[in-house]
């Protein structure tokens, strides 16, 4: 079974700052997906960045980037020039590709705290 | 277009008492998925409906709670009785049908449920 950590319950940084939230998962599988989402405050979840395992580039959008280290099975987020509406729970997603569909296993989140 | 929407918000109840959670996807996405956030833990998948079929239920904890999506358009989720450990936050989420790479999750805003 896959099993996703987040080994920092909570993190807080500056504004302006970089930060970088860690993640490792754990898999037999070779092909799959990472995501990192983010829950603020309103409650919506929404999609921040996804990398495809394959692809040995990392991903980037904007001010967030990833770290994927596919051998060490680690997924770093780093959120460049952070503001304020970056305050949220970040969860780290592991999705596996099968013949029935998508199934997210998640990890139990980082709560980040962007100070000004 | 308008987001997946879950209805109620938040819902009290008591113990043994029966509650029902409402999904709307995003209009034209054949999958459907519950994840439920139990106090402190990481989110877990319930289930993953395509179209008005259970594709895969493996998540589902126990005999209490019962998924449907008749018509294959909203879902709801029934807890009947409702137990003290289903407090927790349930997501529901919505992607298009994709014959091969791998659909965004949206997801909706959530339901808390509380047992008293």
């Amino acid at each position: 079974a896959q099993t996703v950590t987040q080994s920092q319950p909570e993190m807080s940084v500056q504004e302006a700052e970089t930060v970088t939230l860690s993640c490792t998962y754990d898999t037999s599988e070779n092909n799959y997906y990472l995501f990192w989402y983010k829950q603020p405050p309103s409650r919506q979840m929404i999609l921040v960045i996804r990398q495809e395992a394959y692809k040995q580039q990392n991903a980037t959008e904007n001010r967030f980037s990833v770290n994927f280290q596919k051998a060490a099975k680690s997924f770093s987020l780093k959120i460049s020039d952070s503001q304020l509406g970056d305050t949220a729970m970040y969860f780290c997603a592991f999705m596996r590709r099968d013949n029935y569909g998508q199934n997210f296993v998640f990890g139990p989140g980082t709560r980040l705290s962007v100070l000004p | 277009e308008a987001g997946v929407t879950q209805f109620p918000s938040h819902s009290v109840i008591e113990k043994g008492q029966t509650v029902t959670l409402r999904c709307d996807p995003i209009s034209g996405h054949d999958n459907l998925y519950w994840y439920r956030r139990v106090m402190g833990k990481e989110i877990k998948f319930l289930l993953h409906f395509v179209k008005e079929s259970k594709q895969d239920e493996s998540g589902m904890p126990n005999n209490r709670f019962l998924a449907e999506r008749t018509g294959g358009t909203y879902s709801t989720l029934k807890v009947q009785p409702a137990e003290l450990e289903d407090s927790g936050v349930y997501f529901c989420a919505s992607t298009r049908s994709s014959g091969r790479g791998t659909d965004t999750q949206y997801f909706g805003p959530g339901t808390r449920l509380t047992v008293l």
